[in-house]
């Protein structure tokens, strides 16, 4: 099946900063990956996702490319603010219609 | 709308014990899913329900059953519950399988002592 690799694991920025999450898959039939944000306590919510005709989607600040050849994709965070202190997820969808998603990205910006 | 509600939010069980966790979307939507999510693993898929009739197994499906009473409920039941079964438990909604966005209920705390 489908298997996910995300990185890191943990991630600290000053606010203001960049942040660059990455994720791997496995799967080259996958063709929809979506990125999920979790605030504490919280239940996950989507933030944007990419589908894989598509190499980049922006919205706001946050944007996410898509390497087909390379079964990689990275969310990408600018001017970072303390509300995007949260876990991160990245999924994929592979045969069978089902997400797999990443171990998570625990992000903390500081002020 | 409420969306995705989940109950109970939390429960403490005794190994051995069994006992259903419930679900229910009101956003008319064909597809169901289950996850459970323990500390640094992501979420794992237990079982999801493609439309109203049809259930299958996700990739952490032993131990668990399912049951899509109607389009708006997907109950999720634990059997004879281990300390392994620790974990916060999530049900999702979708309109269409797998692509479209998934929407999350709040969640439910399981114990399992």
């Amino acid at each position: 099946g489908e298997n996910v690799e995300q990185h890191p694991s943990t991630l600290s920025v000053q606010e203001g900063d960049s942040a660059v999450i990455k994720c791997t898959y496995s799967d080259s039939a996958s063709n929809y990956f979506p990125w999920y944000k979790q605030e504490l306590g919280k239940r996950p919510q989507l933030i944007i996702d990419i589908r894989s005709n598509v190499g980049e989607k922006k919205d706001q600040r946050i944007a996410v490319t898509l390497n087909k050849t390379a079964k990689h994709f990275s969310l990408h965070i600018t001017e970072t603010q303390p509300e995007d202190s949260a876990v991160y997820f990245c999924a994929a969808r592979a045969a069978g219609n089902k997400l797999t998603f990443g171990g998570g990205t625990r992000v903390l910006v500081k002020p | 709308n409420a969306g995705v509600t989940q109950t109970p939010k939390f429960q403490v069980l005794k190994t051995g014990q069994s006992m259903t966790l419930q679900c229910a979307q009101d956003m008319n939507h064909n597809s169901m899913y289950w996850y459970r999510q323990d500390p640094g693993m992501g979420l794992r898929l237990i079982y999801y329900s493609a439309s109203e009739g049809t259930t299958d197994k996700g990739e952490v499906p032993n131990g668990y059953n399912v049951s899509r009473l109607n389009k708006r409920e997907f109950s999720l039941r634990l059997e004879s519950a281990a300390p392994s079964q620790t974990s916060v438990y999530f049900c999702a909604s979708s309109g269409i399988l797998g692509e479209a966005e998934q929407f999350f209920g709040p969640g439910t705390r399981l114990t399992v002592l």
